[in-house]
């Protein structure tokens, strides 16, 4: 299985403050790299496809990038509504694995 | 858009089998293009993926669960069901059931592959 960390799992911050997770993988998976943000009781939300393509209807503070083994998902100015969890995931096998989820909690 | 719902019982004693039927609208299952998936979250923990089912009942699942899990799909219902058997206190967790597209460059090429809707997530208790 392909296996995937994360740093930092837990991270304070500021609204208006510059946020990068780094998302590292244990083999190469080109592309095949997702980020999610999920809040408290609900399901998780797409927010960037093959590691730095914005879903629709996803702020443009959001950006992703990386290839190969290293990921960054980077939210350019923090807002409120961005305190949540956010997982990396990648498809590019069998079986899919998600990484192991950054806490961004307000400081 | 399309949509996702998961039902079944919030409560399953250990070592009997869990089934839940996700429905699916807004898309058919039989159009193709996308795989239906489940995927669990324990309770304060990450996401686990389960597995995934094309609408020809071509499956894939996670090696971890493989000997206890099964999907399927109801094609003329629109939906598509879980059953784990054998549950164990461990497999406690929110069921989320979820829709995998792939992306493919003009050349055909496939490039990439996301989880692009989910369902709200159903919590499964088990205990006796």
């Amino acid at each position: 299985d392909i296996q995937l960390t994360q740093s930092p799992s837990f991270l304070s911050a500021s609204v208006g403050d510059r946020v990068t997770i780094t998302c590292r993988a244990s083999q190469g998976i080109s592309r095949y790299l997702v980020w999610y943000q999920q809040k408290p009781g609900k399901a998780p939300e797409l927010l960037i496809y093959a590691a730095s393509t914005l879903q629709s209807g996803v702020p443009s503070r959001f950006s992703g990038s990386g290839s190969g083994t290293e990921f960054t998902l980077t939210i350019s100015t923090l807002q409120p509504e961005d305190f949540a969890t956010y997982y990396c995931q990648q498809l590019n096998s069998h079986p899919f694995t998600f990484g192991p989820g950054t806490k961004v909690d307000i400081k | 858009q399309v949509q996702l719902q998961e039902s079944g019982p919030g409560l399953v004693k250990p070592s009997q089998t869990v089934s839940l039927t996700c429905t699916v609208s807004g898309g058919s299952i039989n159009s193709g293009g996308y795989y239906w998936s489940w995927i669990r979250q324990h309770p304060g923990k990450g996401l686990e993926w389960i597995g995934y089912i094309y609408y020809s009942g071509t499956t894939d699942y996670n090696p971890s669960l493989k000997s206890r899990v099964s999907i399927s799909v109801d094609t003329p219902k629109n939906q598509f069901s879980l059953r784990l058997n054998s549950v164990t206190a461990a497999d406690t967790a929110v069921y989320y059931c979820a829709r995998v597209r792939y992306y493919y460059e003009r050349s055909g090429y496939r490039y990439s592959g996301s989880i692009d809707s989910w369902g709200q997530g159903t919590l499964v208790t088990v205990s006796s």
